[in-house]
């Protein structure tokens, strides 16, 4: 069962470079989440999505885009990279109940110097 | 926007003793749910709990219990005889039942002392 799956694991980018981190889900669920967690804190949203062809800022969507095309594929996509972007990086999915809780992937840790 | 706040940013347990690690939150819906996540070393967060805001039962799993006090806006995670593998921080999570966002607190890092 892969669940929610992250790529790459880590990565280190030179400021001003872009990159995207992709994430894929195979449980068929429509929300999607994309969460930065900087060292010592908690999680804050980013962007999500309920759908695909449906996308929505969340508390830090700053110096980031999304898209959904598909309903497996929600990719955050870090343009002109600046070292306040350093953190983890976490994508979420839940089937769309409210009482479903969110799957995780890995993380990507992300290090911009 | 709702707020979720844990006011222990670390807390220290015996192995085999128990803990309560605090959260609470800020709403005006009547309807929500919460949650507890844990997260190892390992960084991957895994579901620990779950509770619904309209069910007065408090929920339990195992080792796992939680105090939820609707009206004072408190959600406890009660951890009983503790193990090594405890070790981890954990955030406690809301989300209303109209809407799409889960909100997290600051979490709590848990050590057990062998």
């Amino acid at each position: 069962n892969a669940g929610v799956t992250q790529t790459p694991k880590f990565r280190i980018l030179k400021i001003g470079q872009s990159m995207t981190l992709q994430c894929t889900q195979d449980m068929n669920h429509n929300y999607m989440y994309w969460y930065r967690q900087d060292p010592g804190m908690g999680l804050k949203l980013i962007y999500y999505s309920v759908g695909a062809g449906i996308t929505d800022k969340g508390e830090v969507p700053n110096g980031y885009n999304v898209s959904r095309s598909t309903t497996e594929d929600f990719p955050l996509r870090l343009e002109l990279a600046a070292p306040s972007q350093t953190s983890v990086y976490f994508c979420a999915s839940n089937g769309g109940q409210s009482a479903a809780p969110q799957h995780f992937g890995d993380g990507t840790r992300l290090s911009i110097l | 926007a709702q707020t979720v706040t844990q006011s222990q940013p670390e807390m220290s347990v015996q192995e085999a003793e128990t803990v309560t690690l605090s959260c609470t939150y800020d709403t005006s819906e009547s309807d929500y749910y919460l949650f507890w996540y844990k997260q190892p070393p390992s960084r991957q967060m895994i579901l620990v709990i779950r509770q619904e805001a309209y069910k007065q039962q408090n929920a339990t799993e195992n080792r796992f219990s939680v105090n939820f006090q609707k009206a004072a806006k408190s959600f406890s995670l009660k951890i009983s005889d503790s193990q090594l593998g405890d070790a981890a921080m954990y955030f406690c999570a809301y989300r209303s039942r109209a809407g799409n966002q889960f909100y997290f607190g600051t979490g709590t890092s848990l050590t057990v002392i062998p």
